[in-house]
């Protein structure tokens, strides 16, 4: 089993609708980020985490350390929001361990 | 805005060839890393690097790779005989940490763009 789990893998969607990712995770960890990576391959940090909730623009992330769980929710999507979306948990000192991903395309 | 920048952006190699990919990570930053993803796949932590040595490393992170600092700037990997399951995208990412850092210093990471290494 992975100890770091994206739902959906992949996930279409039409302008302006409200986006929500998930990750879970199976292991302690002593933070949480989420990451965005472009289609020429770039990585972007969107988000660090180690407790509540964060927001950036349209951007908004929640962890739940009890449950071992945390969601990316975009408002207002556009198409250039279209990425991979990576959910990534800290263990050790500052090894990064990371969830597959979720591809997401927002039409016009 | 300060950036982490990695050269080449794509090195093919022949098989059993040494390769050195190199990152400028952000100035004012002390902790150094370098990632992998295989094509489809998702990323994996290699190492990361702090203070001139290895702080951490995974089953990867074999006797064929190297990580070094060698001036104020650059930090490289070296991957000593190439083998065809080495072509992958790397990164580079850098965070900032105090001086004798420990876990509650960790800070958010910064990505290089990558370099696409092919092993023929």
């Amino acid at each position: 089993k992975n100890e770091v789990e994206q739902s959906p893998q992949n996930l279409t969607a039409q302008e302006g609708e409200f986006i929500t990712i998930n990750c879970s995770y199976s292991v302690g960890i002593s933070a949480l980020h989420w990451l965005q990576q472009h289609p020429g391959g770039g990585i972007v940090s969107l988000f660090m985490l180690s407790s509540g909730k964060k927001k950036h623009g349209r951007l908004i992330a929640t962890i739940n350390i009890q449950e071992k769980h945390s969601s990316l929710h975009i408002t207002a999507s556009h198409p250039r929001d279209s990425a991979v979306y990576i959910c990534a948990v800290r263990r050790g000192a500052q090894k990064l361990v990371f969830g597959q991903g979720t591809r997401l395309t927002i039409n016009p | 805005e300060p950036e982490v920048t990695q050269t080449p952006s794509h090195q093919v190699t022949q098989m059993g060839q040494e390769v050195i990919l190199r990152c400028v990570p952000i100035s004012n930053h002390l902790y150094f890393y370098w990632y992998r993803q295989i094509l489809g796949q998702k990323v994996e932590f290699l190492v990361s690097f702090y203070n001139n040595e290895i702080s951490e490393k995974s089953e990867i992170f074999d006797d064929q790779f190297s990580v070094e600092r060698p001036d104020g700037s650059n930090f490289t990997l070296k991957i000593r005989s190439t083998k065809l399951e080495d072509s992958a995208m790397y990164f580079c990412a850098s965070s900032t940490g105090t001086s004798g850092a420990t876990l509650r210093s960790y800070n958010e990471q910064f990505f290089g763009p990558g370099t696409r290494l092919t092993v023929l």
